[in-house]
């Protein structure tokens, strides 16, 4: 069954600090989709990323990047010279493909991670 | 403004009223879909709808109702809500709930509703 795990409940870092958000997680499927989805204080749900399991190129967005690796079942989050507007919860999900016919482009959430940027 | 619009932001109910959360996509989207948001829980998935007038129970559909009779349109239910249904709910969206040549549509999602139930 898939299965997405993160690990950190909450996280605490001053700003301009690096902080890397963990993300495991399981899946039966050979092809598979992985999200990241922020949400900030205001309580909206908005889209990072996405990636496909077959492209396990790391991506750059500004001071976000991804690291996606297949051999460890891991995509984390790294944001770089972090700052108190990048305090929110973090959503790492999967989506399985249509292999095995069932809950087709359902996103199975991880329980998030809390991050806080101090001043 | 490509959006999904969730109604009402905020609710207070008593147990047993039966009450319906709307949800409208004006992005042609042909997936929709419903989660419930709790403490430590993350989101769970309530119900899921393909397309019109195709849904399925998600992770946790017991106690709500859904229906898909127009494309935009994917109201959420609840017959008769109990305490443990108070939560924060998201609708969502998405082009496609398939993946189709190596692309998974991203979820778009509403701004959610606050129920409680007294």
């Amino acid at each position: 069954a898939q299965k997405v795990t993160q690990a950190q409940t909450e996280i605490s870092v001053v700003e301009k600090e690096d902080v890397t958000l963990d993300c495991v997680y399981e899946t039966r499927d050979t092809t598979y989709y992985l999200f990241w989805y922020k949400q900030p204080p205001s309580g909206e749900l908005v889209f990072l990323i996405r990636r496909n399991s077959f492209d396990e190129q790391n991506e750059i967005s500004g001071r976000y990047s991804w690291n996606f690796q297949k051999s460890t079942s891991s995509f984390n989050f790294t944001i770089t010279a972090s700052q108190v507007v990048d305090s929110a919860v973090y959503f790492c999900a999967l989506s399985e493909s249509l292999n095995y016919g069932g809950s087709q482009g359902n996103l199975i959430f991880g329980k998030g991670t809390k991050l806080s940027v101090k001043p | 403004e490509a959006q999904v619009t969730q109604n009402p932001r905020y609710l207070i109910t008593v147990t047993g009223k039966k009450l319906t959360v709307t949800c409208s996509q004006n992005m042609n989207h042909e997936y929709m879909s419903w989660y419930r948001q709790d403490p430590g829980l993350g989101l769970r998935q309530i119900y899921y709808s393909m397309n019109v007038e195709v849904t399925d129970k998600g992770d946790v559909p017991e106690g709500y109702k859904v229906s898909r009779k127009e494309k935009r349109n994917f109201p959420l239910i609840l017959e008769s809500p109990s305490p443990n249904q108070t939560s924060l709910y998201f609708c969502a969206s998405s082009l496609s709930g398939r993946a189709y040549s190596g692309r998974a549509s991203p979820l778009h999602f509403g701004n959610g509703t606050r129920l409680t139930v007294t």
